[in-house]
């Protein structure tokens, strides 16, 4: 997969809990992404990071924060989960701007 | 609000015949074109992909159809197989951002 880890792969919490979710990647991409899959929807993008340091909010980004203070690792942050954040989470990496998108396992994610 | 449409939502077909998945844009700012291919479990994987100044492109059984004008671009599987039952999504990139359509259930039967 491209050297894309996520972890965790599954996580079950409770609603208002924080919750993190990390990105590593191994491939040295500038581009790194998160997004969210839900039936019906596609693949929505959350946010994503164009370098270190650098982010900016994708189509569904209310109640995610995320934080890129290295090349490899990017991590996305619900500061209160709730159950309407029960979903598949995907990172993403590309290489450049305007080419292909890299994919990661997943991390399936419940909200109680 | 970008957007990429895609149909149908479910497709099934026999082996040996012709898989169809239709996409519709509407920002003319998309430049790139890439069909991604998911199994149960996984991550989407790149499929194949296409820019707008080219009309086809073709990678063994795939084929891209892209109409500029139309704002319209398929994707065509020739001698569908059984392993090639997946969910198929159309995407659509800017400078920096991936759109996806919501994605088209395929079966193959044996």
């Amino acid at each position: 997969d491209a050297g894309i880890t996520q972890s965790p792969r599954h996580k079950v919490t409770e609603t208002g809990t924080p919750v993190t979710l990390r990105c590593h990647q191994t491939e040295n991409h500038r581009y790194m992404y998160w997004y969210r899959q839900d039936p019906g929807h596609g693949l929505r993008l959350i946010h994503y990071s164009y370098g270190v340091k650098d982010t900016d909010k994708g189509e569904v980004s209310d109640g995610y924060s995320v934080s890129r203070s290295k090349t490899e690792d990017f991590l996305l942050t619900l500061e209160s989960a709730t159950s309407s954040q029960t979903s598949v989470y995907f990172c993403a990496i590309g290489r450049q701007a305007g080419t292909e998108a890299f994919f990661g396992q997943g991390t399936r994610l419940t909200v109680v | 609000q970008q957007q990429v449409k895609q149909s149908p939502q479910s497709l099934i077909v026999q082996k040996g015949g012709i898989s169809i998945i239709n996409c519709a844009y509407e920002n003319t700012a998309f430049d790139y074109f890439p069909w991604y291919q998911q199994f149960p479990g996984k991550g989407p994987a790149l499929l194949i992909a296409i820019r707008p100044d080219v009309s086809e492109k073709k990678e063994g059984r795939f084929t891209i159809s892209f109409n500029k004008s139309a704002k319209q671009f398929s994707l065509h599987i020739m001698d569908s197989q059984p392993g090639d039952s997946a969910t198929y999504f159309c995407a659509a990139l800017t400078s920096r951002q991936l759109t996806f359509g919501s994605g088209t259930q395929l079966t193959v039967l044996p």
